[in-house]
């Protein structure tokens, strides 16, 4: 059981925004500014798209953003297109000098 | 450009240790803390540990402590990982991932190990 917990997966039509869900606690994500998203597509490597200290990698489409309320972090995707169909998941530094990660959410366009 | 190599996929037995290397380059590697993490399929993944900049210290999460090495070699701008006394539970992709701004931004390919009698 991953320590941040975000939904299994999350579907979306083309042209469709979705939201994807992180939730920690208060000796993380809502203790820090230090959560990052990244995307990893099936055999491939993670790559960052979007954190809260640096925002977007260049390269990293503004249709994906990033907020947070309380101990919730959001990764929203606008105007999904079929190769944002990938897992993505959360990370976020803690109290205890560790990274926590969610357990990855499947991103379906369907 | 930034690029960490993994060496190749791992098979061993139960109890025996494991080292794994990432080849850095295109950044100078003693400037950068890396990061090590695990993904154990049907899992989210889990952060092992990290090693500093310079080399001269590491942290490891608590579950691997006593069995986790991470080691810098500056002379050929690569890390290591070494975890002992493997067990079944172990089987996973590793990844080294270079830290960036209290995140990753460039990660290895993965290197994967096997843990089976």
């Amino acid at each position: 059981q991953s320590a941040l917990t975000q939904p299994a997966s999350v579907s979306g039509s083309p042209g469709q925004s979705i939201a994807i869900s992180c939730t920690g606690t208060n000796t993380d994500i809502g203790g820090y500014n230090y959560v990052s998203w990244y995307q990893r597509h099936p055999g491939k490597s993670p790559k960052r798209i979007i954190s809260e200290v640096t925002n977007r990698p260049s390269g990293v489409s503004d249709r994906f953003s990033i907020s947070k309320s309380g101990n919730t972090a959001s990764l929203t995707i606008t105007g999904l297109r079929p190769e944002d169909e990938a897992e993505y998941f959360c990370v976020s530094y803690s109290s205890d000098d560790t990274w926590l990660f969610g357990g990855g959410t499947k991103l379906t366009v369907l | 450009q930034v690029q960490l190599v993994q060496s190749g996929a791992e098979v061993k037995q139960p109890g025996a240790s494991v080292r794994i290397s990432c080849k850095t380059s295109g950044y100078t590697l003693t400037r950068y803390h890396m990061h090590w993490i695990r993904h154990v399929p049907g899992q989210g993944p889990e952060w092992m540990g990290i090693i500093n900049s310079g080399g001269g210290g590491s942290r490891y999460a608590q579950r691997f402590q006593g069995r986790l090495t991470l080691i810098r070699d500056t002379s050929t701008s690569t890390d290591y990982l070494e975890l002992s006394g493997l067990k079944s539970e172990d089987t996973a992709v590793y990844y080294c991932a270079k830290d960036f701004s209290w995140g990753f931004d460039y990660w290895g390919q993965g290197t994967p190990v096997t843990v089976s009698s």
